[in-house]
């Protein structure tokens, strides 16, 4: 059974451009969900889609969206890029249950540096 | 709404010794527990997870944790840890109210030293 893809591993733009960061997660899942790991601040919800909707939002200003596709698979973008961007991001992929009893399967991340 | 905290940012310890890695959470509902291992630029992999049941939760790699309600407390073990034990653990939590939004910790970087 394949893994969560996520593509690119490695991005380097510049400060006001937009990127979009692309996760399929394992085939039969139906929830994505984005996170943002820093040093400073740890590891941070961004949001969570399931049956291309979303059902859950962090505390991220409204640069950062995202979307799911009838495949499941989840895209995120982030427009007007900050140098604070520079993160990790990384998708994870779970059944989509009602309430999250089974396990998030994470991908590999890709390395976001803005300069 | 819940938080976690891991208190050690830093475990030393040399091979072959048991470790202890400290996790507490505050959550206001009923909550699932999770431990996740990062190794250097890889994304996450869930060691272990309490949801329900017996308290003392097995999972891979040879750790354990023991959830402690009255405490609110996850805190994960090993009785022997080798070199490739080092990497940086994170503890996490989720409500059971159909939120799908893990809380993690700030992490606890062990180093294991021969």
């Amino acid at each position: 059974k394949a893994g969560v893809t996520q593509t690119p591993r490695y991005l380097i733009k510049t400060r006001g451009q937009q990127v979009t960061l692309s996760c399929s997660p394992i085939s039969g899942h139906r929830s994505v969900s984005w996170y943002q790991q820093t040093p400073g601040q740890g590891l941070q919800f961004l949001f969570e889609y399931f049956s291309e909707t979303q059902r859950n939002k962090g505390n991220f200003p409204g640069r950062f969206s995202g979307r799911q596709f009838s495949n499941s698979r989840s895209e995120m973008n982030v427009s007007t890029l900050e140098l604070g961007d520079s993160a990790l991001y990384l998708c994870a992929s779970s059944g989509g249950g009602r309430t999250m009893n089974t396990e998030a399967f994470f991908g590999q991340g890709t390395r976001l540096t803005v300069v | 709404a819940q938080s976690v905290t891991q208190l050690d940012s830093q475990v030393p310890v040399f091979e072959e010794a048991p470790v202890e890695l400290r996790c507490n959470y505050s959550s206001s509902v009923s909550v699932y527990l999770f431990w996740y291992v990062q190794y250097p630029n890889q994304g996450l992999q869930l060691l272990l997870k309490y949801l329900s049941g017996s308290t003392l939760v097995k999972g891979i790699n040879g750790f354990e944790a023991e959830f402690n309600k009255s405490q609110t407390s996850f805190h994960l073990r090993k009785p022997s840890v080798h070199i490739s034990d080092t990497a940086e653990y994170f503890c996490a939590v989720t409500g059971m109210d159909s939120s799908y939004k893990l809380i993690f910790g700030s992490g606890t970087r062990l180093l294991v030293r021969p």
